[in-house]
């Protein structure tokens, strides 16, 4: 196990809705990448953050937005939900940016939009 | 945006062969990262490699950066049935400022018993 939690492990929406995930970085981790995982396709990178600010996003809307907490756990929240953003969304933890072998990814949540 | 491509998607093999897998893209990566997913959980990084010819191993599992710095390859020999699972290739571009991977669609692997 990596030490990187991640809840709820599925959720169900309904197109429009909103939803809000949840990821634990490992102890001594301060920065927080989202990535996105459609069926049968390799993880698109959405956002990172370091230190509680925003460190770099990839190609999505503005309805995909983040936060990172004091403690350094992390929210991803999407709005106005599509029904391609059916998808597995994982979390990977880090100690600062520079040391990619160190970066580990959580088991993911499953989120099933309708 | 940049992209990786992955060959095979996917395959099947016998236990006790050898596989290979590679991964390669239109711009030049600095470092270039392999991983496992099983069913359920997150990747796990098997092998990083940092330096264009640089040849890595981990176990069975070897990897090369390519001398291009565009491509990369993965060869895992003697497969084991506890070898299934989808393998991913991933690179750091030489302007990233932090560890935002580029994946590829994977090479699912599967082994015949």
């Amino acid at each position: 196990e990596t030490g990187v939690t991640q809840s709820p492990t599925h959720l169900i929406k309904t197109r429009g809705q909103q939803v809000t995930l949840r990821c634990s970085s490992q102890s001594g981790h301060n920065t927080v990448s989202w990535y996105q995982q459609a069926l049968g396709q390799g993880p698109q990178f959405i956002f990172q953050y370091y230190r509680e600010e925003e460190n770099g996003r990839g190609n999505f809307p503005p309805r995909f937005s983040g936060l990172q907490f004091p403690n350094y756990s992390s929210e991803l929240n999407v709005n106005a939900l599509e029904l391609d953003d059916s998808a597995l969304y994982l979390c990977a933890s880090s100690q600062g940016l520079a040391r990619i072998e160190e970066q580990y990814f959580g088991p993911g949540t499953r989120l099933t939009v309708t | 945006g940049q992209q990786l491509n992955q060959s095979p998607q996917s395959m099947f093999i016998q236990e006790g062969e050898d596989v290979s897998m590679n991964c390669t893209s239109s711009s030049i990566f600095n470092t270039w990262l392999w991983y496992k997913q099983d069913p359920g959980e997150g990747p796990v990084l098997l092998i990083a490699l940092y330096k264009a010819g640089e040849l890595t191993s981990n176990g069975r599992l070897t990897a090369q950066f390519g001398t291009t710095r565009k491509d990369s390859f993965l060869n895992i020999s003697a497969s084991i049935p506890s070898d299934v699972g989808i393998y991913f290739c991933a690179g750091l571009p030489s302007h990233n400022a932090g560890n935002m991977l580029t994946f590829g669609g994977g090479t699912r692997l599967m082994v015949k018993p």
